[in-house]
């Protein structure tokens, strides 16, 4: 089943935060983030592993509820490179697949 | 260098013809993956090999269907293709169940 993300779209100002979530109703085993801009492939944020791990990326990080089967990407101080679709990516159960989430429309303005 | 690799970049056909969308990966991973995006940006894993065996397959049609003549090779082949079949068509690769490096994708068009 797809994970939902949430919101599906924010605007920001540069030097602004955000806030992206993601959950799931089935137990998971790991959490992918991915962004994808416009016409490009998707590129590999970072994963988080079932144990409640916080994890960063320069002022991109991440943390994983396993309780709660959330996980949430934080944008810190957000920049222009930031704009793009961002996609959670969730591993449940034995399967060792990805369902991604329907993605989180970001766009930083200047 | 290229990572992964996708040929062709825009592929237009018809109605009912058979294509094929090749893949390379020259990351030495043991793990390739086919995705489909649609124009809702949706993006649903297809189908995934590990070590030549296929270990995922999503209800996909069995029109299409994988071929990995190696390990740095997985190429799509759609048989009969539709109209509904028209997406980008994402390849992948990892090491196991690590970060996948996607590849930069085919736009497949069905007229």
């Amino acid at each position: 089943q797809q994970p939902v993300q949430s919101p599906q779209a924010v605007i920001l100002r540069e030097g602004e935060d955000a806030v992206i979530n993601c959950s799931s109703s089935k137990a998971l085993y790991s959490v992918h983030w991915y962004r994808q801009k416009h016409g490009e492939a998707p590129v590999f944020l970072m994963i988080l592993l079932k144990g409640g791990e916080q994890k960063g990326h320069e002022k991109i990080s991440a943390s994983f509820n396993e309780k709660k089967q959330q996980s949430s990407l934080y944008l810190t101080a957000s920049q222009l490179s930031y704009s793009g679709t961002y996609f959670c990516g969730t591993e449940a159960g034995s399967a060792r697949q990805l369902t991604f989430g329907s993605g989180t429309q970001l766009t930083v303005l200047p | 260098d290229t990572a992964v690799s996708q040929t062709p970049k825009y592929l237009v056909t018809q109605m009912g013809n058979d294509k094929s969308i090749k893949c390379e990966q020259n990351l030495g991973h043991d793990t390739m993956y086919w995705y489909k995006q649609d124009s809702k940006k949706f993006l649903k894993i297809m189908f995934s090999y590990n070590n030549k065996e296929l270990i995922i397959n999503e209800t996909v049609p069995n029109r299409f269907s994988p071929k990995s003549p190696d390990k740095a090779h997985l190429n799509l082949h759609i048989n009969s293709l539709e109209l509904g079949d028209s997406a980008v068509y994402f390849c992948a690769s990892s090491h196991g169940e690590n970060e996948q490096f996607f590849g930069p994708g085919t736009r497949l068009t069905v007229l």
